[in-house]
């Protein structure tokens, strides 16, 4: 079974500044994937950032940025130069080629940005 | 292009009765999946629908059925409404599967009185 684990259940940060979420995960196999969703007040799940585990590089999607740290099972997101646009809940996510066509998601950190 | 759509956005139902939620997904997306959310228990899955076959579901009762139509639309039913059947109902689709990450829906706030 899979379990994703965020340990942060609210942060804030200043606009401008850099902030880190954490997310660690638990898995058995081999092949998966990791995401980043953000969930703003309109409820829409928006996908931030995707990690294939076999790929060593960090995926990057403009601000954001993962640390992926396979032996360590962590997988953080940091998100620069944070705007008020970004205050969300965000969820980490795991997703295996076992079969089981679904994601497992974190309980999730509301990121509150600071003007 | 159009994102994924859900209707109703909210409803409200008493105890006992049955619902239908709906979701249209990504034109070309084949394989739509649902996911409730409840403060208590986060982001449970609870069906995955893949050209019209159920391909996998989460440890929901049998009172949350779904199914999928040609046109690759794809509804929720739940019967005999609980109570802590009161969630958002995300609904999701992808064109490749999975791995890919999923588009969202906005929702449908479920609340039963």
């Amino acid at each position: 079974a899979q379990t994703v684990t965020q340990s942060q259940p609210e942060m804030s940060v200043q606009e401008a500044e850099t902030v880190t979420l954490s997310c660690t995960y638990d898995t058995s196999e081999s092949d998966y994937y990791l995401f980043w969703y953000k969930q703003p007040p309109s409820r829409q799940m928006i996908l931030v950032i995707r990690q294939e585990a076999y790929k060593q590089q960090n995926a990057t999607e403009n601000r954001f940025s993962v640390n992926f740290q396979k032996a360590a099972k962590s997988f953080s997101l940091k998100i620069s130069d944070s705007q008020l646009g970004d205050a969300a809940m965000y969820f980490c996510a795991s997703f295996t080629s076992s079969g089981n066509e679904k994601l497992t998601f974190g309980t999730g950190t509301r990121l509150t940005i600071i003007p | 292009k159009a994102g994924v759509t859900q209707t109703p956005r909210y409803l409200i139902k008493t105890r006992g009765q049955q619902v239908t939620l709906s979701c249209s997904p990504i034109s070309g997306h084949r394989s739509v999946s649902w996911y409730q959310q409840t403060p208590g228990q986060g982001l449970q899955f609870l069906f995955e629908y893949f050209s019209e076959t159920q391909r996998n579901k989460g440890n929901f009762p049998g009172r949350f059925s779904g199914r999928q139509f040609s046109n690759s639309r794809s509804e929720m039913n739940v019967s005999t409404l609980e109570l802590g059947d009161s969630a958002l109902y995300l609904c999701a689709s992808s064109r490749q599967g999975t791995n890919y990450g999923y588009t969202f829906g906005s929702g449908t706030r479920l609340t039963v009185v």
